[in-house]
């Protein structure tokens, strides 16, 4: 059973561009949560999505960042116009369902560089 | 705001030397995590404890969560190389779907 698989696992943008981070859950999984891990800050919950739905998006930035789970495909989490404090891992966890105290499994990261 | 304290930030012991670090919280949680993340890579969960009380061991490693859910920490027992990484303990709220609360981490450093 693969686990999460996160894609690119490097991702290097101009200030002003857009960066697209992909996110494939684990076989069976239908939760998908995005982190954006910081030096000296930790991990930070951005956005919880179930297949076609936002769940709960209070961890994200209110401009400029955008995610979705659609039916078929990955996650994708979106940035526009990058800026250079967007600098971060970004890490996609999966989990089999919703309720509290579930475990959830963790991708390997994108980690994007803005220059 | 739940906030996750972890104690130590850093740890440098030598090799069979024994170990505990702390997660600590003013809130409850339904359950808490353990991760060990190695540089470049993803957090992997080493454990999910669920019931305050509750002991769980892996190996080397045993874990507690406090009886009041707030607090957990994770002993190791004669610490080997492979066991150097960032130890983080993320924290799932009481409310209906688990996003987790994360600490930044005990980074553990074992010299052979």
């Amino acid at each position: 059973n693969a686990g999460v698989m996160q894609n690119p696992r490097h991702l290097v943008r101009r200030r002003g561009q857009e960066a697209r981070l992909r996110c494939s859950p684990m076989k069976g999984h239908s939760h998908v949560y995005w982190y954006r891990q910081l030096p000296e800050e930790g991990l930070k919950f951005m956005v919880y999505l179930q297949k076609e739905n936002i769940i709960d998006e209070s961890g994200m930035p209110k401009e400029r960042f955008s995610a979705e789970f659609p039916k078929e495909g990955p996650s994708i989490l979106r940035i526009q116009q990058v800026v250079r404090g967007d600098s971060a891992a970004y890490f996609c966890a999966s989990s089999p369902i919703g309720e509290r105290g579930n475990e959830q499994f963790f991708g390997p990261g994108t980690r994007l560089t803005v220059l | 705001t739940q906030l996750l304290e972890q104690s130590p930030q850093f740890l440098s012991i030598q090799e069979g030397e024994n170990l505990t670090v702390y997660c600590n919280s003013s809130s409850v949680f339904s359950s808490l995590q353990w991760y060990r993340q190695e540089p470049g890579e993803g957090p992997v969960l080493l454990v999910t404890v669920v019931t305050g009380g509750e002991v769980k061991k892996l190996k080397r490693l045993t874990f507690q969560f406090g009886d009041a859910r707030k607090d957990s920490s994770l002993h190791i027992t004669a610490a080997q190389p492979g066991d150097t990484g960032l130890y983080l303990c993320a924290g799932a709220s009481s409310e209906r779907y688990s996003t987790l609360t994360f600490g930044k981490g005990t980074m553990l450093l074992v010299s052979p």
